[in-house]
């Protein structure tokens, strides 16, 4: 049972517009949420989190959305870049430093 | 400050060979996971371990693979015998509790390959 899900595999934006990726979750319990990044060949890297007490979280031209009641969240990236194409993975977390990863979505700037 | 290690990089074996998985954590960081990201599933918690001890192998998916934490700065992943469906990269991340951050710090991962 897939409690984090991420149901784009992909994604395409022009860049200087808007990047949005989306991340439902099934389990209420989740009190903590984060974005990683991640390149060919590389581990992810951490991008941004939000515990579940906010609603929004921004870091430069990342901002992190929290829809408690619709179990949502996104991340924007505005504006987009070419560094930014890689694949995103939004993770979940209930009371301890175990995290549930969704599948990723690819996302490609296109210059 | 070096990041999460792990050996080898990438591990070429044949069915039925012993493959061993090595990872050194980010030093100070007392939990340790190991992780495999596949098409399907992305990333698939195997099993953690936090000051060293075993706390949930739920996600180790048969009795062939089996994981160590002989101390803090070492974890190895062992798959026996190995299976071409576990062609898989293989990721080490560590982190450190407290602070409410849940941060997990990820090495460049093993790709491996079973022919």
């Amino acid at each position: 049972d897939q409690q984090v899900k991420q149901n784009s595999p992909s994604l395409s934006v022009q860049e200087g517009r808007i990047s949005i990726l989306n991340c439902d979750y099934t389990n209420s319990m989740f009190d903590y949420f984060l974005w990683y990044k991640k390149y060919p060949a590389e581990g992810p890297t951490f991008l941004i989190s939000i515990s579940s007490i906010k609603d929004k979280n921004e870091d430069g031209r990342f901002t992190v959305f929290l829809n408690k009641s619709a179990k949502h969240l996104s991340l924007h990236i505005v504006p987009s870049q070419p560094g930014d194409s890689a694949v995103y993975f939004c993770a979940a977390s209930f009371g301890n430093e175990k995290l549930t990863f969704g599948t990723g979505t690819r996302l490609t700037i296109i210059p | 400050d070096a990041g999460v290690i792990q050996s080898p990089r990438h591990e070429v074996t044949e069915m039925g060979q012993e493959v061993t998985l090595r990872c050194k954590p980010i030093s100070g960081h007392d939990y340790l996971f190991w992780y495999r990201q596949t098409m399907m599933r992305g990333l698939e918690l195997l099993i953690y371990f936090n000051n060293n001890v075993p706390i949930d192998d739920s996600g180790m998916p048969e009795d062939r693979f089996s994981a160590k934490m002989p101390n803090a700065s070492f974890s190895t992943l062992k798959i026996q015998p190995s299976e071409p469906r576990d062609s898989a990269v293989y990721f080490c991340a560590s982190s450190l509790s407290g602070g409410g951050s849940r941060t997990q710090y990820f090495g460049p991962g093993t790709r491996l390959t079973v022919l």
